[in-house]
C-alpha cells in the first residue's frame, strides 16, 4: 500500500491564482482531512470529509474548496490564492469508527503564495 | 471547545538519557489522545494512543500517561537515540474524528 499520497510536493503561485491540491489514499479509509501547518506550529483543520458525497468545515475553511467523489480521492481548492495561503498542507485518512483510530498523514505539499 | 498546548516548545538531552514531553488539554469531555512524531519535511506519523478509560499505555520505547484530573498528557521515550530527534504533537479527539493539535516540541538528541 502506498497509504496517502499528495501531489506536488511543492508549488508557488502568484496572489489571485488557483490551484488544486491532490490528495489519495488506498486504504479504503472513510474519513478523509485537509490540515494546513504554518511555520512552528500545530495543525490546522481545514475541512474533513466521513464519505464519498460528504464534507464539511473545520477552523480555517476560508479561501478553501473541496469535493469527494470517490472514497480515494479527496483534492483541495484554493480558487484565489493569498499570501495568508503560504502553508505547508496535509492530507490524512482514517478509518473514522467512532474516531478511535489513528489519521495517517500523506507527505505534504509546501505552498508558496507570492 | 477544545485547546490544547504543550509546556516547552524545545527539549534537548543526551544520547541514552529518557525524554519526557507534556501536554495539557482544556475539555475534560476529551476521551482519546494520540501522540504523533513529525521529522523536517515530512507528514505527522503515529507514535501512539491512549483511550480515557486508560492511564497509560506502553508501546516499544515509547510511554504515554494520562492524568484525567488535571487534563495532562504526557509521553516518555526511554533511552532517546539520534533518530528520535523530530517534532512531537499531542492530538486530542474534539468531536466525531476531529482532532485537535498542539503546537509540537522539538526535541533534540546530543550524541
Amino acid at each position: 500500500n502506498a497509504g496517502v499520497t499528495q501531489t506536488p510536493k511543492f508549488r508557488i503561485l502568484k496572489i489571485g491564482q488557483s490551484m488544486t491540491l491532490q490528495c489519495t489514499q488506498d486504504m479504503n479509509h472513510n474519513y478523509m482531512y485537509w490540515y494546513r501547518q504554518d511555520p512552528g506550529m500545530g495543525l490546522k483543520l481545514i475541512y474533513y470529509s466521513v464519505g464519498a458525497g460528504i464534507t464539511d468545515k473545520g477552523e480555517v475553511p476560508n479561501g478553501y474548496n473541496v469535493s469527494r467523489s470517490t472514497t480515494e480521492d479527496f483534492p483541495l481548492r484554493l480558487e484565489l490564492a493569498a499570501p495568508s495561503q503560504t502553508s505547508v498542507y496535509f492530507c490524512a485518512s482514517s478509518y473514522g469508527q467512532g474516531g478511535y483510530n489513528e489519521q495517517f498523514f500523506g507527505p505534504g505539499t509546501r505552498l508558496t503564495v507570492l | 471547545g477544545e485547546s490544547v498546548g504543550l509546556h516547552l516548545p524545545t527539549l534537548s538531552v543526551q544520547e541514552g538519557d529518557n525524554s519526557i514531553i507534556n501536554c495539557a488539554y482544556s475539555n475534560s469531555a476529551s476521551d482519546y489522545f494520540i501522540w504523533y512524531k513529525q521529522e523536517s519535511g515530512k507528514g505527522p506519523q503515529f507514535i501512539i494512543d491512549i483511550r480515557s478509560n486508560m492511564d497509560k499505555r506502553q508501546g516499544q520505547r515509547v510511554t504515554v500517561l494520562l492524568n484525567k484530573t488535571v487534563k495532562h498528557l504526557s509521553l516518555q521515550i526511554a533511552a532517546t537515540q539520534p533518530g528520535d530527534s523530530a517534532v512531537y504533537f499531542c492530538a486530542v479527539r474534539t468531536s466525531g474524528s476531529r482532532l485537535t493539535f498542539g503546537e509540537g516540541t522539538q526535541l533534540t538528541v546530543n550524541p
